[in-house]
């Protein structure tokens, strides 16, 4: 089941706020978030874990609401550098892949 | 540079014909994934391996076939070619398998079948 993220386009200033949601109708056991720019390859990001666990760069903060099976990633004061496509990729226990949103496209502007 | 090596970059071929794209691993990792990603789509899973083994598999065609190989490389087959099949395909590692590795993408292969 493809989770479903929002907003599909953001359009942010230098060192404004932006939240990307991930959503999924199907329990988690993990989720994942990944940054890709155009022409390049999907960078991770972080990963969080049912249970609270989760792993990640230090700068990107993001949460998991294992009730609603949603994921939320917060960048804050944006960077030029943020622009690019967040993918969040979901995974239901015992299934063992990741099962990636159409993506949420994320322009920062001078 | 991830660590994560695909060849070719590119490739262009006919419809009907046959393709083999090929993955080297980040040192050390184990678990080998192959995705699909059309125009301005998202990341589709094709197929996991983890040390020679298949681990999981996604919507992957039966034109299509993979293996993981005992130096751990990974080669994807493509048959009988479609227009369709033009497309980003990327290679990922990581160490294990399961919702705790995070995934190395390789810089793609990007097929154009005409």
């Amino acid at each position: 089941q493809q989770p479903v993220q929002s907003p599909q386009a953001v359009i942010l200033r230098e060192g404004e706020d932006a939240v990307i949601n991930c959503s999924s109708s199907k329990a988690l056991y993990s989720v994942h978030w990944y940054r890709q720019k155009h022409g390049e390859a999907p960078v991770f990001l972080m990963i969080l874990l049912k249970g609270g666990e989760q792993k990640g760069h230090e700068k990107i903060s993001a949460s998991f609401n294992e009730k609603k099976q949603q994921s939320s990633l917060y960048l804050t004061a944006s960077q030029l550098s943020y622009s690019g496509t967040y993918f969040c990729g979901t995974e239901e226990p015992g299934f063992q892949k990741l099962v990636f949103g159409t993506g949420t496209r994320l322009l920062v502007s001078p | 540079d991830s660590g994560v090596t695909q060849t070719p970059k590119h490739l262009i071929t006919a419809t009907g014909q046959r393709v083999t794209l090929r993955c080297s691993p980040r040192s050390g990792d184990l678990s080998v994934y192959w995705y699909q990603q059309s125009l301005d789509q998202g990341l589709q899973f094709l197929i996991q391996y983890y040390n020679g083994e298949e681990r999981a598999k996604g919507n992957i065609l039966e034109r299509f076939s993979a293996q993981q190989f005992p130096d751990l490389h990974s080669e994807l087959n493509l048959s009988s070619l479609e227009l369709g099949d033009s497309a980003l395909y990327f290679c990922a590692s990581s160490v294990g398998w399961g919702g705790y590795n995070e995934q190395f993408f390789g810089p793609g292969t990007r097929l154009t079948v005409l």
